[in-house]
């Protein structure tokens, strides 16, 4: 079974700067890979699929990359309403998620 | 406008049966695959069950597999969840989710409910 790992846990930092969030999985699952969004009391929101393709009316900042077993979810100047926990997804299997990231303000 | 709205959630014993509904709207139901997935209260997400368009295509998560049953009745543009043999750690919002293309599933959810909640306790 693929496992997915998220680091860091809990990442610290203030509008306007860079985030470098960290998806690994326990072996390849080739650009399936997605990312969500989730804020306190909402449900998840689709941010990027097959690894960086954007979803429909996610702004420009949110970047991901990678392949294989390393991805990368980059927002390149975070708003307000960008700190939340991010989730990966790999869809190889049936899908499953990773344990999450929570992005706070510093 | 795109919505799911589940509904059917509550409290119940260990061992007991529920079964959980999503009305979906806004979209041609009958094209795309639909999940669920759950959280439980401060824990992350867990897919739980898919099914394709046609039924034709169904899985389920190892955690739940052989107690909860994944169906959808596209007349109706109703997705179910029946869900037996409850334990305590099925506690969890429960979400209905749409996939993100018609036809054939990417497995990827792009429209989601806000979830209807399962307790089970003593």
């Amino acid at each position: 079974e693929i496992v997915l790992t998220q680091s860091p846990a809990t990442l610290s930092l203030s509008p306007g700067e860079r985030a470098t969030l960290s998806c690994r999985a326990s072996q390849s699952v080739s650009s399936y890979l997605a990312w969500y969004q989730q804020k306190p009391g909402q449900a998840p929101r689709l941010l990027i699929y097959d690894a960086s393709n954007r979803a429909t009316g996610i702004p420009a900042r949110f970047s991901g990359s990678g392949s294989g077993t390393d991805f990368t979810l980059t927002i390149s100047s975070l708003e307000p309403e960008d700190f939340a926990v991010y989730y990966c997804q790999q869809r190889s299997n049936w899908p499953l998620f990773g344990p999450g990231t929570k992005v706070d303000i510093k | 406008e795109v919505q799911l709205v589940e509904s059917g959630g509550g409290l119940l014993q260990p061992g007991r049966s529920l079964r959980l509904s999503c009305a979906a709207s806004g979209f041609m139901f009958d094209d795309y695959a639909m999940h669920w997935v759950r959280q439980a209260p401060g824990k992350g997400l867990e897919w739980v069950s898919g099914i394709s368009w046609n039924s034709g295509s169904i899985g389920y998560a190892d955690s739940v597999k052989g107690r909860f049953t994944i169906s959808r009745d596209n007349a109706k543009n109703s997705l179910y969840l029946q869900m037996n043999s409850l334990r305590a750690e099925d506690t969890a919002l429960y979400y209905c989710a749409k996939d993100i293309q018609p036809m054939v599933p990417r497995y990827y959810m792009d429209v989601w409910g806000k979830g209807t909640t399962v307790t089970v306790s003593s």
